[in-house]
């Protein structure tokens, strides 16, 4: 079980950018969950998703940031035009149907140029 | 508003020393609740999650619960250097799984040789 994998590791943008990031949740988990740490700072949840739907994207800035999980492939978080404020390390973690607590991916550190 | 809260520490304890770390909890509704341990640069790892009041025991690790007070410890017996690390606290407000999980901001650990 290779767990929940998230590319890329590092991700190096210029403003005004496209940002894609990836994870595939373990195998047997069908729920996703984005989270963003700023320096310093405590996890804030952004958006749960199971395959197809969006569950719950309270956590979700309403411009430039977008979620999927798609019935085929993997999670993909995509934030556009970026700034110097996207900057942070983006955490997805994955759980199993009525499971409680997370497993969390490697993480994507963005920096945005 | 959901929120955790967490001494951001330093919490400087010497090697062999009982590390004690605390969270409250806005919530009155929370159900379940875990401790998340991240070293620097690192994803959040679990290793405790407590449901009931009471006390529950995981080799060094006692995860503590006061649903009355909406109060939340850790505490890690014969702390070694390598528990030093940032803990996070956090909080679901369902029992019924699946839910996001609110973080606390985390207590940075430093255990002193």
């Amino acid at each position: 079980n290779a767990g929940v994998m998230q590319n890329p590791r590092h991700l190096v943008r210029r403003r005004g950018q496209e940002a894609r990031l990836r994870c595939s949740p373990m195998k047997g988990h069908s729920h996703v969950y984005w989270y963003r740490q700023l320096p310093e700072e405590g996890l804030k949840f952004m958006v749960y998703l199971q395959k197809e739907n969006i569950i719950d994207e309270s956590g979700m800035p309403k411009e430039r940031f977008s979620a999927e999980f798609p019935k085929e492939g993997p999670s993909i978080l995509r934030i556009q035009q970026v700034v110097r404020g996207d900057s942070a390390a983006y955490f997805c973690a994955s759980s199993p149907a009525g499971g409680f607590g997370y497993t969390f991916g490697s993480g994507t550190r963005l920096t945005v140029v | 508003q959901k929120e955790v809260e967490q001494n951001s520490g330093p919490l400087s304890v010497p090697e062999g020393a009982i590390a004690s770390l605390n969270c409250t909890y806005s919530d009155r509704g929370s159900q379940s609740f875990f401790w998340y341990r991240q070293y620097s640069g690192k994803s959040p790892e679990l290793i405790m999650s407590i449901y009931s009041n009471g006390d529950k025991e995981d080799g060094r690790f006692t995860a503590q619960l006061n649903k009355a007070s909406q109060y939340v410890s850790l505490l890690i017996r014969d702390s070694q250097p390598s528990d030093s690390a940032t803990y996070l606290c956090a909080v679901n407000l369902m029992n019924s799984g699946n839910t996001p999980l609110v973080f606390g901001k985390g207590t940075r650990l430093s255990v002193i040789a």
